[in-house]
């Protein structure tokens, strides 16, 4: 078993580019989650995937960010225009169900610069 | 808000040293996990608890849920350097909810 997958490792990218991070999931993992960690906020929810359906985007804090999940197997998060408060190490992780360990993927370290 | 607040926020000791983090919240959780986080990687799960007043050992890491489930704590016996790392409590409000953070604890063990 690879574990979750996450691309890119790191990105560095300047204010107003399009950045698209990249999350393959545990196969048979029904939920799929992305967090972003700061030191200031540490690890928030920003959204979660149930059979790859957005059940929950309340975290995510703007317009700019979206989410998708075409299949089981894929999901990306793309934030259009970037900018500098966005930089952040950005997690994905899957479960099997809703009561259970979450399995986090190694992360996207993004600067905004 | 946040909604678990860990203490303390880092935590320095010697080798062979006893330490005890907590996690405490005004809410109470159907279930509580400990994970534990490395540098540049994500953080990996220790521990389950989902009972008031559960205890739970993990070699020589001890973990108790709070009798009215509002509150963990993580007891490490004769720490050593292996044990380095970000502590990190999650509670789940319920069965369907996902899992609210804390911002975790610092350990740094030094040999």
């Amino acid at each position: 078993d690879a574990g979750v997958i996450q691309s890119p490792r790191h990105e560095v990218t300047e204010m107003g580019q399009e950045v698209t991070l990249r999350c393959k999931p545990i196969s048979g993992h029904d939920y799929l989650f992305w967090y972003r960690q700061t030191m200031m906020r540490g690890l928030e929810l920003l959204i979660y995937f149930n059979n790859n359906v957005p059940i929950d985007d309340s975290g995510m804090p703007e317009d700019r960010f979206s989410a998708k999940m075409p299949n089981a197997s894929f999901s990306t998060l793309k934030i259009q225009p970037s900018e500098p408060r966005d930089s952040a190490v950005y997690f994905c992780a899957s479960s099997p169900r809703r009561i259970y360990g979450y399995t986090f993927g190694s992360g996207t370290r993004l600067t905004v610069v | 808000t946040q909604l678990l607040e860990q203490s303390p926020q880092f935590l320095s000791i010697q080798e062979g040293e006893n330490l005890t983090v907590y996690c405490n919240s005004s809410s109470v959780f159907s279930s509580l996990q400990w994970y534990r986080q490395e540098p540049g990687e994500g953080p990996v799960l220790l521990v389950t608890v989902v009972t008031g007043g559960e205890v739970k050992k993990l070699k020589r890491l001890t973990f108790q849920f709070g009798d009215a489930r509002k509150d963990s704590s993580l007891h490490i016996t004769a720490a050593q350097p292996g044990d380095t790392g970000l502590y990190l409590c999650a509670g789940q409000y319920s069965g369907n909810t996902p899992l609210v953070f804390g911002k975790g604890t610092r350990l740094s063990v030094i040999a």
